[in-house]
């Protein structure tokens, strides 16, 4: 158990639908990543978080969202939902900002779209 | 060409097999590198990261970069099906104060008793 929580663990919902994703990081972590992780893409990086601002940013698309709480928690927010959004989403952690850190990785969230 | 490639197997062995993983990179910028393992159904964890070139060991694990061939390594000796899983490689994007990593495909592992 890697101290990272995600929520809900599957979603099932339909195109054009928005949802959000819910992760708690570990206790002391102030970074917080978000990953897609799909069978053609592989895992790749989304956008990171630290101490409630904006760090760094993959290739997310304008349809999705992010943001992190005072309390450090943070939520993914996926808007107009297409077949091709259907993936596995982490939520990572970490104590500091840099990239040497160990990043601790949540159980993930699946979502499928139909 | 993606920034870092890795076979995606899958790769099927014999327990106590010597097992090599391998990944490579486009950039020559890139000096660090690292080695997650992800089972079945959940999150990756670190298994290993390495700095410049070089080897390092850690119990039957052993991580090799060769920066002059664009090459990383993961070796691991007495394979256990408990070692079944994917592997995936990994590196820093962009500056060090960033927590960007980019992932290669995984490769996916069975070690059979």
């Amino acid at each position: 158990d890697s101290g990272v929580t995600q929520t809900p663990k599957h979603l099932i919902t339909a195109t054009g639908q928005r949802v959000t994703l819910r992760c708690s990081p570990r206790s002391g972590d102030l970074s917080v990543y978000w990953y897609q992780q799909s069978l053609d893409q592989g895992l790749q990086f989304l956008i990171q978080y630290y101490n409630g601002e904006e760090r760094a940013k993959g290739n997310i698309l304008e349809r999705f969202s992010a943001q992190q709480f005072p309390d450090l928690h943070s939520e993914l927010n996926l808007s107009s939902l297409e077949l091709g959004d259907s993936a596995l989403y982490f939520c990572a952690s970490s104590p500091g900002i840099a990239s040497y850190n160990e990043q601790f990785f949540g159980p993930g969230t699946r979502l499928t779209v139909l | 060409q993606k920034e870092v490639e890795q076979d995606p197997g899958p790769l099927s062995v014999p327990e106590g097999a010597i097992v090599s993983l391998n990944c490579t990179y486009s950039n020559s910028a890139f000096q660090y590198f690292m080695w997650y393992r992800q089972y079945s159904r959940k999150g990756p964890e670190l298994l290993m990261y390495t700095y410049s070139s070089g080897n390092k060991e850690d119990g039957r694990f052993t991580a090799q970069v060769d920066k002059s061939s664009k090459y990383i390594s993961l070796f691991i000796r007495d394979s256990q099906p408990s070692d079944s899983a994917t592997y995936l490689c990994a590196t820093p994007l962009g500056s060090s104060n960033t927590g960007k990593l980019i992932f290669g495909q995984g490769t996916t592992l069975q070690v059979k008793p």
